[in-house]
């Protein structure tokens, strides 16, 4: 099993510019999570989806929208890219919301973006 | 709204020293509680967590932890650290009923010197 994985890696973007970070995870998870990281912040909620088909906003969603597109993938779009959205993000998923609930959390690699 | 303190930004240790890393929560309810590590350079893994049952847990890499819930605490331990143990240390919380939503803290940044 691969667990969670993100693509791209790295990604260096202009002011205005869009994009997408993908996610997926093998686990059969039912929760996926979108986080992001600076530093001295810790890891700060974007946005999450506790179940296929329904997605919430977490602590700092502004300027983010996500797709939950199937049980698996759960991606994250910068419509308009800006410096202060430069940071680690890392999306993660987690057995929250079925009957085992261990909810831990399994994270990704993470995704380093640039936006200059 | 749930937060999350931990109270060193950076220690500086030598091999062999004891740890302890604080980490306090603001919820009056029932919570989950969790340690990451974050190696550098690597996505964060599970140190350990605490659902229930014995206040004390024990996690990877001889690390534990002990959830004080009249402190509003859960600190991490580890007796003897060693040079591969220089990570960033994150402590998170849910709240149970929370759709699994966990609340971190700013990390301690954590450097052991051989």
């Amino acid at each position: 099993n691969a667990g969670v994985t993100q693509t791209p890696k790295f990604q260096v973007l202009k002011t205005g510019q869009s994009m997408t970070l993908q996610c997926a995870q093998d686990m059969n998870h039912n929760s996926m999570y979108w986080y992001r990281q600076d530093p001295g912040m810790g890891l700060r909620l974007i946005y999450y989806s506790a179940s296929e088909g329904t997605t919430d906003k977490g602590e700092v969603p502004n300027g983010y929208n996500v797709s939950r597109l199937n049980k698996r993938e759960f991606s994250l779009r910068l419509e308009s890219a800006a410096p202060s959205q430069t940071s680690v993000y890392f999306c993660a998923s987690s057995e929250a919301g079925t009957p085992r609930r261990s909810y831990e959390q399994y994270f990704g690699p993470g995704t380093r973006l640039t936006v200059t | 709204a749930q937060s999350v303190s931990q109270h060193n930004h950076h220690v500086i240790l030598s091999e062999a020293a004891s740890l302890e890393l604080g980490c306090n929560y603001s919820y009056g309810g029932t919570v989950n509680l969790f340690w990451y590590v974050q190696y550098p350079g690597q996505h964060l893994q599970l140190l350990l967590k605490y659902f229930s049952g014995d206040p004390l847990v024990k996690g990877i890499k001889g690390f534990e932890a002990e959830f004080i819930k009249s402190k509003f605490s859960f600190n991490l331990r580890k007796p003897s650290v060693q040079w591969s143990d220089t990570a960033e240390y994150f402590c998170a919380v849910m709240a149970r009923g929370s759709q699994g939503n966990l609340i971190f803290g700013k990390g301690t940044k954590l450097s052991v010197k051989p």
